[in-house]
């Protein structure tokens, strides 16, 4: 049980274009999704927590008018990395959190890169 | 000051050393703490949960929560190949709404048979 999946696992894009990331819970009911970015040999860096039905709360730093997060329902959350630029290339991973509990399980992550 | 403090290593190993992974909290009303694996190129795989302090057990897996001292060790016994990849703490204060995990920047480990 509590598996997650992300898709693409990998996106290769140009410069300027905009990116979809999908990030399922797919057998259980994500309340809370929560998305991180990590850079090679680096912990993860939370970007934004989603609640489904509700606006994201980004971390400082982080644009929301850049990483457009949308969580529709209690099994799906979206990612959208808009006008992508080479700096936005990164390893991306999403988490989910079921109501009450305090872990959270991952997906196996999308990598990004821009062109 | 960052809230949770983990040696990067690298740390190697022969097959079947135990393996002692740390870290180090400041926050106090941190209560749940967790070990996360990670291979190269993947998402992190929860292998551990413990909301007390003491010792918590799964095969050659031992969790150890020292409360008093902000102190949670992960120790590997007969390490084996296999569990080569980078181990990232990570802990909650149960009075986050949001339950926001707060983790250290990963142990990279090397098993070499």
């Amino acid at each position: 049980g509590a598996v997650v999946s992300q898709h693409p696992s990998w996106v290769i894009c140009k410069s300027g274009t905009s990116v979809k990331i999908e990030c399922r819970s797919l057998d259980f009911q994500a309340t809370t999704m929560f998305w991180y970015r990590q850079f090679p040999k680096q912990s993860l860096m939370l970007m934004a927590t989603s609640n489904e039905g509700s606006k994201a709360t980004y971390e400082q730093g982080v644009e929301k008018d850049k990483f457009l997060i949308n969580h529709a329902s209690l099994t799906l959350s979206t990612l959208t990395v808009t006008s992508a630029h080479p700096e936005d290339s990164s390893f991306y991973i999403c988490s989910a959190r079921v109501a009450g509990a305090d872990t959270q399980y991952f997906g196996p992550g999308t990598r990004l890169t821009v062109l | 000051q960052k809230e949770v403090e983990q040696d990067p290593g690298p740390l190697s190993v022969p097959e079947g050393a135990i393996v002692s992974l740390n870290c180090t909290y400041s926050n106090s009303a941190f209560q749940y703490f967790m070990w996360y694996r990670q291979y190269s190129r993947k998402g992190p795989e929860l292998l551990m949960y413990t909301y007390s302090s003491g010792n918590k057990e799964d095969g050659r897996f031992t969790a150890q929560v020292d409360k008093s001292s902000k102190y949670i060790s992960l120790f590997i016994r007969d390490s084996q190949p296999s569990d080569s990849a980078t181990y990232l703490c990570a802990m909650s204060d149960r009075g986050s709404t949001l339950g926001r995990l707060y983790f250290g920047r990963g142990t990279q480990l090397t098993v070499w048979p």
